[in-house]
């Protein structure tokens, strides 16, 4: 079974500062991929970025990128220029490749974005 | 753009009834999920459907069931409530099970039972 850790509960961080949410997993699948989903506080989840575990290179969606340890079965994500609009719960997930349904979600980090 | 909705945002429920939450996906989605989110323990899967009329338990089914009588819609049923049900209950959807793309999740629906 796939395990997923985010050991941050809460974070917080200046407006146009960069701030990096953990995330571990624990797998023993070799093709697999990354999540990470954004909840703001009206509650839709949205998709931030992902990751597959056969590319070595680390995605990036505009101020969004991740850093990806296959080795270490880490999953950050680096926000830079933070705006208040990224004040939400940050999920980090886990799929277990192609023919698996299940994502399996770490608990979550609250971040919020200050002023 | 794909909708995943929820009937309703807020219900409150008395403990013993039997309470139904449903939820539509509009883009001919096979896959669809119940979760329920606590604080601290994040998403918890309850049951996942594959294709109409097939179910699979997830992590913690106990207390529920579902129904998808239709490809749009999966309905997820508390027989007898209990307060220990008081949650947020999140529905998603995705594609296919080949090809693997992001899950489009509902607004949410928060349960109290009393």
């Amino acid at each position: 079974a796939q395990t997923v850790t985010q050991s941050q509960p809460e974070m917080s961080v200046q407006e146009a500062e960069t701030v990096t949410l953990s995330c571990t997993y624990d797998t023993s699948e070799n093709n697999y991929y990354l999540f990470w989903y954004k909840q703001p506080p009206s509650r839709q989840m949205i998709l931030v970025i992902r990751q597959e575990a056969y590319k070595q290179q680390n995605a990036t969606e505009n101020r969004f990128s991740v850093n990806f340890q296959k080795a270490a079965k880490s999953f950050s994500l680096k926000i830079s220029d933070s705006q208040l609009g990224d004040t939400a719960m940050y999920f980090c997930a886990f799929q277990a490749g192609a023919g698996s349904y299940q994502l399996t979600f770490g608990k979550g980090t609250k971040l919020s974005v200050i002023p | 753009d794909v909708k995943v909705t929820q009937s309703s945002r807020y219900l409150v429920k008395r403990t013993g009834e039997k309470v139904f939450l449903e939820c539509v996906q509009d883009m001919d989605h096979e896959n669809m999920f119940w979760y329920r989110q606590d604080p601290g323990l994040g998403l918890r899967l309850i049951y996942f459907s594959y294709d109409v009329k097939m179910k699979e338990k997830g992590d913690i089914p106990e207390g529920y069931s579902v129904s998808r009588e239709k490809k749009e819609r999966f309905s997820l049923i508390l027989e007898s409530a209990s307060t220990n049900q008081t949650s947020m209950y999140l529905c998603a959807s995705i594609p296919s099970r080949e090809i693997w793309t992001e899950a489009f999740f509902g607004q949410g629906t928060r349960l109290t039972v009393v």
